[in-house]
C-alpha cells in the first residue's frame, strides 16, 4: 500500500524561528508532492508544490526541500508567525501522464506558533 | 467562482439509514476527488472521476458506499445502512484538468451517525 509518513505529529515554536516539517515516501512512482495546510474549521487548501526535477521550492517564507535519493521531502517556514498555526499535511501522487491525479496524505502535523 | 460546494454542510443519520453527500466542482473542472477526513485515519481516499467517468474506486468500502456523477456539475456520494464508524468529514475536491495533482476542496460534509 503505498505510503506517506509525516513527522513529527505536533511541533510547536516561536514567532521568528524556523518550523521543519518532514515526511517521506515508499513508492518511487510519485513523481509530485504537494503540502497542504488547514486551518481550524476549514478545509485543506494548497499551500505549495514540488516535482523531483528539482530539490528545493521556495514561495515567501515557505520552502520545500526534496531528496529523491532517500525519498524525504520537507517544508521549512521561515520566519514563524502565530497565524501559521494550523495542521499541515504533506501528500504525493503519480503526476505524470495524468493516469492517476489521486494523492496520498500524510496524517499531518499540527503546528503551534507562541508569541 | 464560489468554489467547490458541498452540500449539506453537516448531516445526522440514525445508524442503518441512507445518507447521500452532494458535491459542486468549479466550473470547468475536469477532476473530482472525494476524501474522508476523520481524527485517527486522517485524509483517506474513496475515489475521483475524471470527466465524469469513474477512474479509482479504490478507497471506497465496496458493500455500502457508491459514487456517481451524472453529469459534469455534480457528483454524489451515497452511504447505505449508514454505521457509526462513517462518522467523518466528507471532502469533495477537483482539479482543473486530469494530470493536475493541484486540488481545491470544499467545505466538507460533516457526517454523523447516531
Amino acid at each position: 500500500q503505498q505510503q506517506v509518513r509525516q513527522s513529527p505529529q505536533s511541533l510547536t515554536v516561536w514567532e521568528g524561528e524556523t518550523a521543519i516539517l518532514n515526511c517521506s515516501y515508499e513508492d518511487s512512482t510519485f513523481d509530485y508532492f504537494p503540502w497542504y495546510h488547514q486551518f481550524p474549521g476549514e478545509s485543506p487548501a494548497l499551500l505549495i508544490a514540488i516535482r523531483p526535477v528539482s530539490n528545493k521550492k521556495e514561495d515567501g517564507r515557505f520552502t520545500i526541500f526534496f531528496n529523491k535519493r532517500e525519498k524525504k521531502f520537507s517544508l521549512h517556514i521561515a520566519d514563524s508567525q502565530p497565524g501559521d498555526s494550523a495542521t499541515y499535511f504533506c501528500a504525493a501522487s503519480e503526476d505524470s501522464g495524468g493516469s492517476n491525479a489521486k494523492l496520498t496524505f500524510g496524517k499531518g502535523t499540527k503546528l503551534s506558533v507562541k508569541s | 467562482n464560489a468554489g467547490v460546494i458541498q452540500t449539506p454542510r453537516h448531516k445526522v443519520t440514525g445508524k442503518g439509514q441512507e445518507a447521500t453527500l452532494w458535491c459542486e466542482p468549479i466550473s470547468g473542472h475536469s477532476a473530482v476527488f472525494w476524501y474522508r477526513q476523520t481524527i485517527v485515519q486522517g485524509l483517506e481516499f474513496l475515489t475521483y472521476f475524471r470527466n465524469q467517468a469513474p477512474i479509482d474506486d479504490s478507497g471506497m468500502p465496496k458493500e455500502r458506499f457508491s459514487a456517481q456523477m451524472p453529469n459534469q456539475s455534480h457528483s454524489t456520494l451515497k452511504i447505505q445502512s449508514t454505521q457509526p464508524q462513517d462518522s467523518a468529514v466528507y471532502l469533495c475536491a477537483s482539479s482543473p484538468d486530469p494530470e493536475n495533482s493541484d486540488y481545491t476542496f470544499g467545505s466538507g460534509t460533516r457526517l454523523l451517525v447516531i
